[in-house]
C-alpha cells in the first residue's frame, strides 16, 4: 500500500518559516505528480501546491504564492514545503497528496502534519 | 475564477438515501471531472467518487455521482444509509485559472 509519510510540523512565530516534507514508499515516486494540501482546524480543505514529476511544472495557490516552494527529489523519494513569512492564517494540517493524472484525483493522502503559526 | 458551492449540512435516517450537491460558481461543471472525498473525523480524506461517476474499487456501489448540466451542479447520492457513512465529504474540481478547487463541504449526520 501506498505510504505518505509527513514530517516537520510544529508552532512557529508569525513572519517565521518552516519546513515540512512528506517521505513516499511503495509506489514509484518518480511517476507521479505530488501536492501539498491543508486543511485548517475545524475548516475544509485548500489546494496548496503542485509540482509534476521532474519539476518542470509548479503551481501555488494564490493564498501562499510568493511565500512558498514546494520541491521534491526523486532520487530520496521525498517531497518538501518551505515556508516562509508564516501567518496565523496558515494554521493547519498539512498533507502530501499523490496526484493520479489517468483518474484526475487525489488518490492517495499522507496523514497530515500540524503547523501552527502563533506567538 | 470559480467556487464549489456545498449545503453545510444533511442529515437523514439509516437505511435511507440522501443527496450532496455541488454547484460551480462559473464555468460549466462539465468541463472538468468532479471528484468525491469522504473524511471522517481525526483522518486523511478518502475518494469515493472520481471522473464524476466512477468508483474506485472497495468503495461500496452505494455510493453514486453525477453532474446535471442545467443547474451547473455534481451530486453525490449515498442510499442504504449506514452510520459509518457519517463523515464530511468534499466535491473538487479543476481549471486551467483556478487550478484544484475543494467544495467548502458537508457534514452528513445519520441519525
Amino acid at each position: 500500500e501506498v505510504q505518505l509519510v509527513e514530517s516537520g510540523g510544529g508552532l512557529v512565530q508569525p513572519g517565521g518559516s518552516l519546513r515540512v516534507s512528506c517521505a513516499a514508499s511503495r509506489f514509484t515516486f518518480s511517476s507521479y505528480s505530488m501536492n501539498w494540501v491543508r486543511q485548517a482546524p475545524g475548516k475544509g480543505l485548500e489546494w496548496v501546491s503542485y509540482i509534476s514529476t521532474s519539476s518542470s511544472n509548479i503551481y501555488y495557490a494564490d493564498s501562499v504564492k510568493g511565500r512558498f516552494t514546494i520541491s521534491r527529489d526523486n532520487a530520496k523519494n521525498s517531497l518538501s514545503l518551505q515556508m516562509n513569512s508564516l501567518r496565523a492564517e496558515d494554521t493547519a494540517v498539512y498533507y502530501c497528496v499523490r496526484y493520479s493524472y489517468d483518474q484526475h484525483l487525489f488518490d492517495y493522502w499522507g496523514q497530515g502534519i500540524l503547523v501552527t503559526v502563533s506567538s | 475564477n470559480f467556487m464549489l458551492t456545498q449545503p453545510h449540512s444533511v442529515s437523514e435516517s439509516p437505511g435511507k438515501t440522501v443527496t450532496i450537491s455541488c454547484t460551480r460558481s462559473s464555468g460549466s461543471i462539465a468541463s472538468n471531472y468532479v471528484q468525491w472525498y469522504q473524511q471522517r473525523p481525526g483522518s486523511a480524506p478518502t475518494t469515493v467518487i472520481y471522473e464524476d461517476n466512477e468508483r474506485p474499487s472497495g468503495v461500496p456501489d452505494r455510493f453514486s455521482g453525477s453532474i446535471d448540466s442545467s443547474s451547473n451542479s455534481a451530486s453525490l447520492t449515498i442510499s442504504g444509509l449506514k452510520t459509518e457513512d457519517e463523515a464530511d465529504y468534499y466535491c473538487q474540481s479543476y481549471d486551467s485559472s483556478n487550478l484544484w478547487v475543494f467544495g467548502g463541504g458537508t457534514k452528513l449526520t445519520v441519525l
